[in-house]
């Protein structure tokens, strides 16, 4: 069946811009989590959806990064007034009920501040 | 708070050699281990997990790990290396109620021809 998928593929933008992030998990899962990789930090958790429930922010690094599910599935990651520091790879997962600590990772979605 | 510490940024094998990624954790409550793969441009891929149960877990491609609590380790073997096994690993633990996964900084294998 399909995994994970996350668009765009690459992003790149000019310092000061605001970009969303998109990631589509898979059909069913009820946990949807996003994670940071980058050159200096690694792999870094930022936020985790279940269900109906308030989201775990407690990775997200500044005020400037939000997201949204919407309806259960889609999750939108927003990144405002971006910095050079906000370079890195943008990972989504998501997992089932059944198995919440099995986690099934999207492709990724460079990002690039320029 | 859980840790993951990987020891060896970068390990190089022989085609065929046995192939060892070291991992180490720290967690106040019982862990949740799992080792992913992620090929070059690609997402990360679960190559086997540890929760409860038997200590030694199989995972996909010929890898297993074996939880030994006493050494706070989860290390990474896989009897014959192959060409296709190049790619970074990544340790992570999480604990029950708190889905979210602690990395380490991960270990990129090199296969030798």
């Amino acid at each position: 069946g399909a995994g994970v998928s996350q668009s765009p593929s690459n992003k790149v933008t000019e310092k000061g811009k605001d970009v969303e992030l998109r990631c589509d998990p898979i059909s069913g899962h009820t946990a949807l989590y996003w994670y940071r990789q980058s050159l200096g930090q690694g792999l870094e958790f930022l936020i985790y959806f279940q269900g109906n429930s308030a989201p775990d922010k407690s990775g997200l690094p500044s005020d400037r990064f939000s997201a949204e599910r919407t309806g259960g599935s889609v999750s939108t990651l927003t990144i405002q007034r971006t910095q050079q520091e906000d370079s890195a790879v943008y990972l989504c997962a998501s997992s089932s009920m059944a198995s919440l600590n099995e986690q099934f990772f999207g492709p990724g979605t460079r990002l690039t501040v320029l | 708070a859980q840790s993951v510490t990987q020891l060896g940024s970068h390990v190089s094998v022989s085609e065929g050699a046995l192939v060892l990624l070291r991992c180490n954790y720290s967690s106040s409550v019982p862990p949740y281990l799992f080792w992913y793969v992620q090929y070059p441009n690609q997402g990360l891929q679960l190559l086997l997990k540890y929760t409860t149960g038997a200590t030694l877990v199989k995972g996909i491609n010929g890898f297993e790990a074996e939880f030994k609590k006493s050494e706070t380790s989860f290390h990474l073997t896989k009897p014959s290396a192959h060409m296709s096994d190049a790619a970074e690993y990544f340790c992570a633990v999480s604990v029950q109620g708190a889905q979210k996964l602690v990395f380490g900084q991960g270990t990129r294998l090199t296969i030798n021809p």
